[in-house]
């Protein structure tokens, strides 16, 4: 099956500093990824959707800025969390799906991210 | 739009017994619907799909759901829990066209008892 690749796996960074995360599709091309957040014991809230080549598309409520989020090629899209705080301490999760007949999305293994 | 509710944010079962976990789905298309599955820090799995085809979906480890148009409903059931199956579950739902994202339930997280 298709494979998504998501890293670093766990991360904790100082409040202020900036960290981004990958999301790879290993073999298959991905013109549109998603961006999801999950709060503890929570569903994923959809954070973002990130288009090959152009900007993404952010959900109401989403800060743009402080979530920068860069879909450069068909196999990568980043998420940069700028300037982080405690409250973005969360488990962000990427997924693709693949182009053509695949009508699933295919799920990294999320990042955990601690802002301390 | 579409949405999905999840009836019961925590099931509890004993090994061998029934599992059913209840999905009920809001679409103003015809939907795509997906059970995924989540093990602590990780990702999510996809168990099975339902996408127009059969309305009796059986997927891996055991689990199956059916498609009900009436009562707008993709229950998931498994004949016989196994300890290996507590995790926490995800319906979703997404339009049949389109790249769009998927729209999760809350999730129901499973235990099973020995």
């Amino acid at each position: 099956g298709a494979v998504v690749s998501q890293h670093p796996s766990r991360v904790i960074c100082k409040s202020g500093t900036s960290v981004k995360i990958e999301c790879r599709s290993l073999d298959f091309q991905a013109t549109t990824m998603f961006w999801y957040r999950q709060f503890p014991k929570k569903s994923l809230m959809l954070m973002a959707t990130s288009n090959e080549g152009s900007k993404a598309t952010y959900e109401q409520g989403v800060e743009k800025d402080k979530f920068l989020i860069n879909h450069a090629s068909l196999t990568l899209s980043t998420l940069t969390v700028t300037s982080a705080h405690p409250e973005d301490s969360s488990f962000y999760i990427c997924s693709a799906r693949p182009q053509g007949a695949y009508t699933e999305a295919f799920f990294g293994q999320g990042t955990r991210l601690t802002v301390v | 739009a579409q949405s999905v509710t999840q009836l019961g944010s925590h099931v509890s079962v004993s090994e061998g017994a029934l599992v059913l976990l209840r999905c009920n789905y809001s679409s103003s298309v015809p939907p795509y619907l997906f059970w995924y599955v989540q093990y602590p820090n990780q990702g999510l799995q996809l168990l099975l799909k339902y996408t127009s085809a059969a309305t009796l979906v059986k997927g891996i480890n055991g689990f199956e759901a059916e498609f009900k148009k009436s009562e707008t409903s993709f229950h998931l059931t498994k004949p016989s829990a196994h300890m290996s199956d507590a995790a926490e579950y995800f319906c979703a739902v997404r339009g049949n066209s389109g790249n769009t994202p998927l729209v999760f339930g809350k999730g129901t997280r499973l235990s099973v008892i020995a």
